[in-house]
């Protein structure tokens, strides 16, 4: 069964401090994909980056990268030099066709709080 | 470009009752999905449309349903609610498809089941 975990339930960092958000998958199918979302105070999610299995690349996006590490199955996401504005709830999903059919599978998130 | 839209914002409904909820996605965007936000399960996908078509179909019993129209705008019914459907309902377009492509999500619905 497709499954994602994201075992930091909260992280409380100072800003200006590095922070990095695991994130493990599980799937059989090669061709999968996967992502990372934040979410606001204000609720709304907000897309981050996808990545599919074949894109072992890691991303760099300002302060935010990716490390996509297939043979342990993970995509964690970090941030330098965190700001206050960072404070969210992040997910990481995973997304795999099966039978013409696929799930979007959230993990449980994890809630970041930047103090000033 | 204005963003997805969902209506109402909150409402408020007593067991066995139904409940429609709306979304207008972004202009252009043929794919509407619909997610299921609680405390205890946490984001849980429900289905998608794509083009008046339901693409893909998540875990969740016949009560829930929902269409979209040949405008891409969508609607989610919940038949006879029980208290476990409170939760925030959130709607995402694409240009593509949900499952490979990038979410734009509305504000959501919140709904409160007594």
């Amino acid at each position: 069964a497709q499954k994602v975990t994201q075992a930091q339930t909260e992280i409380s960092v100072v800003e200006k401090e590095d922070v990095t958000l695991d994130c493990v998958y599980e799937t059989r199918d090669t061709t999968y994909y996967l992502f990372w979302y934040k979410q606001p105070p204000s609720g709304e999610l907000v897309f981050l980056i996808r990545r599919n299995s074949f894109d072992e690349q890691n991303e760099i996006s300002g302060r935010y990268s990716w490390n996509f590490q297939k043979s342990t199955s993970s995509f964690n996401f970090t941030i330098t030099a965190s700001q206050v504005v960072d404070s969210a709830v992040y997910f990481c999903a995973l997304s795999e066709e099966m039978d013409s059919n696929y799930q979007l599978i959230w993990g449980a998130g994890t809630k970041l709080i930047i103090k000033p | 470009k204005a963003g997805v839209t969902q209506t109402p914002r909150y409402l408020i409904k007593t067991r066995g009752q139904q409940v429609t909820l709306s979304c207008s996605p972004i202009s252009g965007h043929r794919s509407v999905s619909w997610y299921q936000q609680t405390p205890g399960q946490g984001l849980q996908f429900l289905f998608e449309y794509f083009s008046e078509t339901q693409r893909n179909k998540g875990n969740f019993p016949g009560r829930f349903s929902g269409r979209q129209f040949s405008n891409s705008r969508s609607e989610m019914n919940v038949s006879t609610l029980e208290l476990g459907d409170s939760a925030l309902y959130l709607c995402a377009s694409s240009r593509n498809g949900a499952n490979t492509g990038e979410l734009f999500f509305g504000e959501g619905s919140r709904l409160t089941v007594l």
